[in-house]
């Protein structure tokens, strides 16, 4: 199946650094989200964006939409060890009449030292 | 409290043998899913459901059973036709089109 291509695969960084990712796709996707999923539990939907261009912050978090609609971006700053996790992308497709299909990216493993 | 109950956390299957992974959801979602999830890989659809009584296959269906008889329930099951079912399971449901997938905390299957 389609997965979106998702960098870097990991990070290991200092407490207190600012982070990066992101997730770049072939198609055009509707809605882009972001999840983070610690060892052994479901995703958590971190944050959700519905309009090409459309930049939303959630706490320390920040994420955009890209204007091309093939890719997002997110942003943590100021990170602390409970940051420690995988993230992932999504992407936010039609899958025939009215269902969506997500395809995800392949995860962001962040790894915090204190 | 609302939300996405998976059951069981842990579950082993013999040779063989088919066995059920529960999802409940309370959450008065019409739209449920399940994903695979195998390490260093992302989620893999298996099954979806828009609406009780009706469910489609995946991207990965082959091996695998549903059914929606309710709203709040999707039990998958896993059957002996699935030659590699060691993976983590998850179960999502949504709202509405266009709107996130909420997703349980997920069961870890593995051969006995």
């Amino acid at each position: 199946g389609q997965q979106l291509n998702q960098s870097p695969q990991s990070m290991f960084i200092q407490e207190g650094e600012d982070v990066s990712m992101n997730c770049t796709s072939s198609s055009i996707f509707n809605t882009w989200l972001w999840y983070k999923q610690d060892p052994g539990e479901g995703p958590v939907l971190l944050i959700a964006l519905y309009k090409a261009g459309e930049l939303t912050s959630n706490g320390r978090l920040t994420a955009q939409f890209g204007i091309t609609r093939k890719d997002s971006f997110l942003n943590i700053s100021a990170s602390i060890p409970s940051d420690v996790g995988i993230y992932f992308c999504a992407g936010l497709t039609n899958y025939g009449g009215a269902t969506n299909k997500l395809i995800f990216g392949t995860g962001t493993l962040l790894a915090v030292q204190p | 409290d609302g939300g996405i109950t998976q059951s069981p956390k842990y579950l082993f299957r013999k040779e063989g043998q088919n066995v059920t992974l529960s999802c409940e959801q309370n959450l008065n979602h019409d739209a449920m899913y399940w994903y695979r999830q195998d390490p260093g890989q992302g989620l893999r659809l298996i099954y979806y459901s828009q609406i009780v009584n009706d469910f489609q296959k995946g991207d990965i269906a082959e091996g695998y059973s549903v059914s929606r008889e309710k709203k709040e329930s999707f039990p998958l099951t896993v059957t002996s036709a699935q030659k590699n079912p060691t993976a983590f399971y998850l179960c999502a449901s949504q709202t509405g089109f266009r709107q996130p997938q909420h997703f349980g905390d997920g069961t870890r299957l593995s051969i006995l």
